[in-house]
């Protein structure tokens, strides 16, 4: 169980345009999700948080008007990159948590984008 | 705010061999401790996780950590290296408190030499 899938897992957009990425958990409820982003060789920086039907918290420096997320469910977030640029290209990973008290998150498989 | 530095940012081991990566982490509580392994262009898998009790966890794949608050430290070990375990390994600390956010440390990555 607890298996989280995102789409797509690999994009290839041409700069300016939006791209949406999106994050499901398929055998469980997510009440909060997380976007990482990961550049190459280097570690998973969070994003922002996001909860089932409230505005996501974004982390000091990340662009809530380029990186929009939302979470309208308990198993779906969605990460829109608007105006992508190259500077965006990436690999973007979600995670999902079933609950504090469980302790552990649940992590997709990751989507690369690549801006032209 | 909690943060995680994994010292090692590259390590070489020949097959068979020992490894051990290091991991230090800042955390004003008791904290959720986790071990992931990363391979090229794919996501995380979850090695194991420390939350309370026994302090050396055993994971998949043979290996084992070992939690030692006096040194805010949670090691990774494993006592005989396979080639398949050459990739990108990630220490998190996780933060009950802020819906289990983690927090990674910046990775180190092993290679197994024949």
């Amino acid at each position: 169980g607890a298996v989280v899938s995102q789409h797509p897992s690999r994009v290839i957009c041409k700069s300016g345009t939006s791209v949406k990425i999106e994050c499901r958990s398929l055998d469980f409820q997510a009440t909060t999700m997380f976007w990482y982003r990961q550049f190459p060789k280097q570690s998973l920086m969070l994003m922002a948080t996001s909860n089932e039907g409230s505005k996501a918290t974004y982390e000091q420096g990340v662009e809530k008007d380029k990186f929009l997320i939302n979470h309208a469910s308990l198993t779906l977030s969605t990460l829109t990159v608007t105006s992508a640029h190259p500077e965006d290209s990436s690999f973007y990973i979600c995670s999902a948590s079933r609950g504090p008290e469980t302790g552990e998150l649940f992590f997709g498989e990751g989507s690369r984008l690549t801006v032209l | 705010a909690q943060s995680v530095t994994q010292p090692d940012i590259h390590i070489t081991v020949s097959e068979g061999a020992s490894l051990e990566l290091r991991c230090n982490y800042s955390y004003g509580a008791t904290p959720y401790l986790f071990w992931y392994v990363q391979s090229p262009g794919q996501g995380l898998q979850l090695l194991l996780k420390y939350f309370s009790g026994d302090t050396l966890v055993q994971g998949i794949k043979g290996f084992e950590a070992e939690f030692k608050r006096s040194q805010s430290s949670f090691n990774l070990r494993k006592p005989s290296v396979h080639w398949s375990d050459a990739a990108e390994y990630f220490c998190a600390v996780g933060a009950p408190a802020a819906g289990n956010k983690l927090t990674f440390g910046g990775g180190t990555r092993v290679l197994v030499k024949p």
